[in-house]
């Protein structure tokens, strides 16, 4: 199985800031890696596919790089609804989700 | 977009069997896969398996092989997810979730999903 890895786990920051999330796939997943948002007693929510394509009515200052084993999402000028937690997941394989890094206030 | 909408919240016994109902409004599955994810309090997101509803096809997870069974109903757009000898450890919000057919068969992407359904295991 495919493990993916994510880090830091948490991330503290302030309104503006630009912040990025890194993870790590176990074993190449070429570029079959999303991005997930999730505030607290919600459904997850898509961000980002196939490593860098937004997803339809998700905000420019959302970006994904990467390939093979190594990921990033940046969030360019951090705005109060962005304060969730992020999840990578790898589709190369079926599913597997990071562990999720958590964005809080400063 | 599709919704989909799950059903309620369930308490179950350690070792009975509980099943989560999803249902697309609409009347129509418009997406390949539709898979279910749960996430225990407090933890992250963890994948059980899924179906594609035109051929009936699924796939699980390995830690659940066995001991899960995903079901499609065409004809009600409605997709169940039975998960059998229940433990503690399986408290979770269920989520099920849908997503499109990006060129290769074992691969899984989720871009609509449901409420979520509370499951709570407790003697």
């Amino acid at each position: 199985d495919i493990q993916m890895t994510q880090s830091p786990s948490t991330l503290s920051a302030s309104v503006g800031d630009r912040v990025t999330i890194t993870c790590r796939a176990s074993q190449s997943i070429s570029r079959w890696l999303a991005w997930y948002q999730q505030k607290p007693r919600r459904a997850p929510k898509l961000l980002i596919y196939r490593t860098s394509s937004l997803q339809s009515g998700v905000p420019s200052r959302f970006s994904g790089g990467g390939n093979g084993t190594e990921f990033t999402l940046t969030i360019s000028g951090l705005q109060p609804e962005d304060f969730a937690t992020y999840y990578c997941q790898q589709y190369n394989s079926y599913c597997t989700f990071g562990q999720g890094t958590k964005v809080e206030v400063k | 977009q599709v919704q989909l909408v799950q059903s309620g919240a369930e308490v179950k016994k350690p070792g009975s069997s509980v099943k989560v109902s999803c249902k697309a409004s609409g009347g129509t599955f418009d997406s390949y896969s539709l898979s279910w994810v749960r996430q225990a309090p407090g933890q992250g997101l963890e994948w059980i398996g899924r179906i594609i509803p035109t051929v009936g096809i699924t796939n699980y997870a390995q830690r659940f092989q066995g001991r899960v069974t995903i079901t499609a109903d065409k004809s009600t757009a409605t997709a169940d997810m039975e998960l059998s000898n229940l433990s503690s450890d399986d408290t979770a919000m269920y989520y099920c979730a849908t997503g499109p057919d990006v060129g290769f068969t074992n691969s899984v992407l989720m871009d609509n999903w449901g409420q979520g359904t509370q499951v709570t295991v407790s003697s």
